[in-house]
C-alpha cells in the first residue's frame, strides 16, 4: 500500500476565493484520482490525474472550477475555484499503484468550509 | 445504469454484538472493496475482495460475484467500529470506481 498525504487538512474560506489542495504519495503511481464527498454523502469522483496530460473530468466537474495538476508520479494539487458554499466537503485524493484502479488508497481528506 | 446499494443504511449495535451490512451491486465487477471512515473522515481500506471470503480478526467478508451481493461481517463490536462502511465497485468495462451510499454504524458501550 502506499503512504498518502494531503495539505492543508482544513480550511475555512471566503466566497468567491480559490484553494489549492496538495496530495503527496510516498512512491510512484499511475494513477492518482480526486474525490469529493458533500456532508453526509457518499464520494463522488471529480476527475483521474493523468501525469504528462490534462486530467480527465467526470460528468457535472470542469476544468475552469476544479483544475488539477499532475507534474510526476507522486504528487498532484487540486484547485477549488471561485468558493461558493456549496463547495464545503471533503477532497480527497486517492492512488492506485497497479496502474488498472484494482485497487485504491485514500489520503486523509481535506476538510473544506466555504463561509 | 450501475448502481451499488448498501443495506441499512443506519445501524445501531450495543457493544459486543455482531452485524452483517450488505452490498448490492448492478453488474460484473473487476473488484469490490469495503472501506471503514472513521469520524474524522479518514478512509481505510478493509478488504479487496471481488469475489470469495477473507477475514482479517473481528472482521470478515464474503461476495458472491455470481448473486452480485458483498456481507461484511464485524463481530464482538467495539465502539472504534463506529463510522460509516463504504461498498466501492469497479465494474468491467474500465469505468471508475463507484461507491454506496454507505452503513452508518453506531456502536454504544
Amino acid at each position: 500500500s502506499a503512504v498518502i498525504s494531503q495539505k492543508p487538512s482544513r480550511d475555512i474560506c471566503q466566497r468567491g476565493t480559490s484553494l489549492t489542495i496538495q496530495c503527496q504519495v510516498d512512491s510512484q503511481v499511475t494513477m492518482m484520482f480526486w474525490y469529493r464527498q458533500q456532508p453526509g454523502q457518499s464520494l463522488t469522483l471529480i476527475a483521474t490525474a493523468n501525469q504528462g496530460s490534462e486530467a480527465t473530468y467526470e460528468s457535472g466537474f470542469v476544468i475552469d472550477k476544479f483544475p488539477i495538476s499532475r507534474p510526476n508520479l507522486t504528487f498532484s494539487t487540486l484547485t477549488v475555484s471561485n468558493m461558493s458554499p456549496e463547495d464545503s466537503s471533503i477532497y480527497l485524493c486517492s492512488v492506485d499503484s497497479s496502474g488498472t484502479a484494482d485497487t485504491q488508497y485514500f489520503g486523509p481528506g481535506t476538510r473544506l468550509t466555504v463561509l | 445504469g450501475i448502481q451499488v446499494e448498501q443495506s441499512p443504511p443506519d445501524l445501531i449495535l450495543q457493544e459486543g454484538a455482531n452485524s452483517t451490512l450488505r452490498c448490492n451491486f448492478s453488474d460484473s465487477v473487476n473488484n469490490l472493496q469495503w472501506f471503514h471512515q472513521n469520524p474524522w473522515g479518514q478512509l481505510i481500506n478493509l478488504f479487496y475482495i471481488p469475489s470469495g471470503t477473507k477475514q482479517n480478526g473481528r472482521l470478515s467478508a464474503t461476495t458472491v460475484a455470481t448473486e452480485r451481493y458483498s456481507l461484511l461481517y464485524i463481530s464482538s463490536s467495539q465502539t472504534t467500529d463506529s463510522g460509516v462502511y463504504f461498498c466501492a465497485v469497479l465494474f468491467s468495462g474500465n469505468t471508475p470506481l463507484v461507491f454506496g451510499k454507505g452503513t452508518r454504524l453506531s456502536v454504544i458501550a
